[in-house]
């Protein structure tokens, strides 16, 4: 069964904190994907990665880094959140070159104060 | 780069009605479509997808339809079930493989 593992379903955090939000997947798929999800926006792509040690600017990278030392991992970093970084955050694989589903995480909503 | 727009934002059918939710898209180069289903709480996951070189698909009670002249497709749920609440977003993959835009999503309410 296909499984792509969040780390955390809520977190609280304070402005300027460092937050780690790390993704697995079980799949060897070579595609992996960070989405924001918030009401009214749908889901807005943050970063993509191709394969390990690569990654990709999505539509709203801004404030937001990304890593892929492994095949399974990739994990989103917020250097210093902010509240406006309150959201909830999806982690997404694919496998090949195109026209694949998406497989996502259950999702990681994170609270920023 | 690709823009997706979805309509309605929200949408409340009798059980046994139809529903349908219409999207249109920019990117002309955009060749597959999926849609996914988000019920409360839970990931969203595909329950049908459509490639440039067809027109229609169908499965089940669901079916997704494509004209790439007028840059749009919609889905179509026949014989909704209480079920079938949930958010739907549809996609287009844009100008990277793999890179997908998202509508805004349709919240579908069934009342039995």
């Amino acid at each position: 069964d296909v499984k792509v593992t969040q780390s955390s379903r809520y977190l609280v955090k304070r402005t300027g904190e460092k937050v780690f939000l790390e993704c697995v997947q079980d799949m060897d798929h070579e595609n992996m994907f960070w989405y924001r999800q918030d009401p009214g926006l749908g889901l807005r792509l943050i970063y993509f990665s191709y394969d390990v040690k690569m990654k990709e600017k999505g539509d709203i990278p801004e404030g937001y880094s990304v890593s892929r030392e492994k095949k399974e991992r990739f994990s989103l970093i917020l250097e210093s959140a902010s509240t406006n970084q309150t959201s909830m955050y999806l982690c997404a694989s694919s496998a090949g070159q195109g026209g694949g589903e998406l497989f996502f995480g259950e999702g990681s909503r994170l609270t920023v104060l | 780069g690709e823009n997706v727009e979805q309509h309605p934002s929200t949408l409340s059918v009798q059980e046994g009605d139809s529903a349908v939710i219409k999207c249109t898209y920019s990117d002309s180069a955009s060749n597959y479509f999926p849609w996914y289903k988000q019920e409360l709480g839970k990931r969203p996951q595909l329950i049908i997808d459509i490639r440039s070189n067809v027109g229609e698909k169908k499965d089940q009670r669901i079916a997704v339809t494509l004209n790439k002249t007028a840059k749009h497709f919609s889905l179509h749920i026949t014989e909704t079930q209480p079920e079938d609440s949930a958010v739907y977003f549809c996609a287009a993959e844009g100008d990277s493989w793999g890179k997908f835009q998202f509508g805004a999503g349709t919240q579908v309410v069934v009342t039995p």
